[in-house]
């Protein structure tokens, strides 16, 4: 069984741009939950969707926003980047409410 | 409010000796408790979880957890630390809160010595 994919795996970007990151839950997981992870903050959660619903939401400003397909793929799009961005981004999956998550190996973004 | 502390930002043990990594959260409801291990780089990997039921976990890679409710602690616990266990040590308190939100602690750094 595939773990949790996530694409793609580094990304350089400019501030002011926007960036688009990718995650494949693991077949039949229908909630898919983001995370930021620096090392001043630690993990932060973004936000959890469960069938394209989005059902909860960290403390990140509007310009963090994600959508889930009919799939259950996910992706989490982030503007107008900042240089505190920059980060670990983790996506997990799991197939019932208040199970363990299952984390992919997660997209190193770098605002320059 | 949800949180999770974990006071020990880093330790330090001997490989062979036994590891006590500290963990209190603070939730309303009846918690969902869990430990990750996350290796440099990697994400992270479930070592073990606490639904209900027996407060003494058992984990993978021979950790093991125990749940004091009384004092809202989730220690995690290795009789006998090998090289390999060196990583970053993540609490977790989650629960039915009409979705799944998982709150993270700040996390410990072990570092084993040989």
């Amino acid at each position: 069984k595939a773990g949790v994919t996530q694409t793609p795996r580094y990304l350089i970007k400019t501030r002011g741009q926007q960036v688009t990151l990718s995650c494949s839950p693991i077949s039949g997981h229908r909630s898919v939950s983001w995370y930021q992870q620096t090392p001043g903050q630690g993990l932060q959660f973004l936000f959890e969707y469960f069938s394209e619903t989005q059902r909860n939401k960290g403390n990140f400003p509007g310009r963090f926003s994600g959508r889930q397909f009919s799939n259950s793929r996910s992706e989490m799009n982030v503007s107008t980047l900042e240089l505190g961005d920059s980060a670990l981004y983790l996506c997990a999956s799991s197939s019932v409410v208040n199970t363990e998550a299952f984390f992919g190996q997660g997209t190193r973004l770098t605002v320059v | 409010a949800q949180s999770v502390t974990q006071p020990d930002i880093h330790i330090t043990v001997s490989e062979g000796a036994s590891l006590e990594l500290r963990c209190n959260y603070s939730y309303g409801a009846t918690p969902y408790l869990f430990w990750y291990v996350q290796s440099p780089g990697q994400g992270l990997q479930l070592l073990l979880k606490y639904f209900s039921g027996d407060t003494l976990v058992q984990g993978i890679k021979g950790f093991e957890a125990e749940f004091k409710r009384s004092q809202s602690s989730f220690n995690l616990r290795k009789p006998s630390v090998h090289w390999s266990d060196a990583a970053e040590y993540f609490c977790a308190v989650g629960g039915n809160t009409g979705g799944f939100k998982t709150i993270f602690g700040a996390g410990t750094r072990l570092f084993v010595k040989a």
